[in-house]
């Protein structure tokens, strides 16, 4: 079993529906990280958490510790954020090393 | 600041073949790590630095890898024999700090064949 693992891998939706990525993880963690993938393959760190919520523009990550469980979601959802999202934890235990999630492909239809 | 810069953007190699990957991490930043990303197993830490010496290669899949940090500027990550079981997308990225932020360069594409 994968120690992060998300949920979609894949989901399709159209222009301004509300979002929503899921992420659970069996390991003690120091913090979680949300990644997006760009199609050309650039990645880039839209969240790191430890614990409640943090909101950067149409986008919120939420974080509940005693469940091993993180969402992200994205309302009003544009063509533009079509991507992979990938779901990192910081592992309390294995020196801290990122573990990284398969991601989920978002593609959001106009 | 440029970011984190990787060269070259795609490679095409022929098994056997010695492949050399670049990176130079973000200005300033004291940590260096290597990644490779494949559709089976998704990103991969392979080796990390910290002010330009190796912390942990336990990432690193065999002996053909091997990983160089010769200053706070540029690092490479060398396979030799290629195999085609190495074709995967590798990200260098670099942070300030073990546990802040890591910027991800755009990534090298390896085939072999």
């Amino acid at each position: 079993k994968n120690e992060v693992e998300q949920s979609p891998q894949n989901l399709t939706a159209q222009e301004g529906e509300f979002i929503t990525i899921n992420c659970s993880y069996s390991v003690g963690i120091s913090a979680l990280h949300w990644l997006q993938q760009h199609p050309g393959g650039g990645i880039v760190s839209l969240f790191m958490l430890s614990s409640g919520k943090k909101k950067h523009g149409r986008l919120i990550a939420t974080i509940n510790i005693q469940e091993k469980h993180s969402s992200l979601h994205i309302t009003a959802s544009h063509p533009r954020d079509s991507a992979v999202y990938i779901c990192a934890v910081r592992s309390s235990w294995s020196q801290g090393n990122l573990i990284f999630g398969k991601g989920t492909k978002l593609s959001v239809k106009p | 600041d440029a970011g984190v810069i990787q060269s070259p953007r795609h490679e095409v190699t022929e098994m056997g073949q010695e492949v050399t990957l670049r990176c130079k991490p973000i200005s300033g930043h004291d940590y260096l790590f290597w990644y490779r990303q494949t559709m089976m197993r998704g990103l991969e830490l392979l080796i990390y630095f910290n002010n330009n010496v190796p912390i942990d290669d336990s990432g690193m899949p065999e002996d053909r890898f091997s990983a160089k940090m010769p200053n706070a500027s540029f690092s490479t990550l060398k396979i030799q024999p290629s195999e085609p079981r190495d074709s995967a997308v590798y990200f260098c990225a670099s942070s300030w700090g073990r546990t802040n932020e890591q910027f991800f360069g755009p990534g090298t594409r390896l085939t072999v064949l």
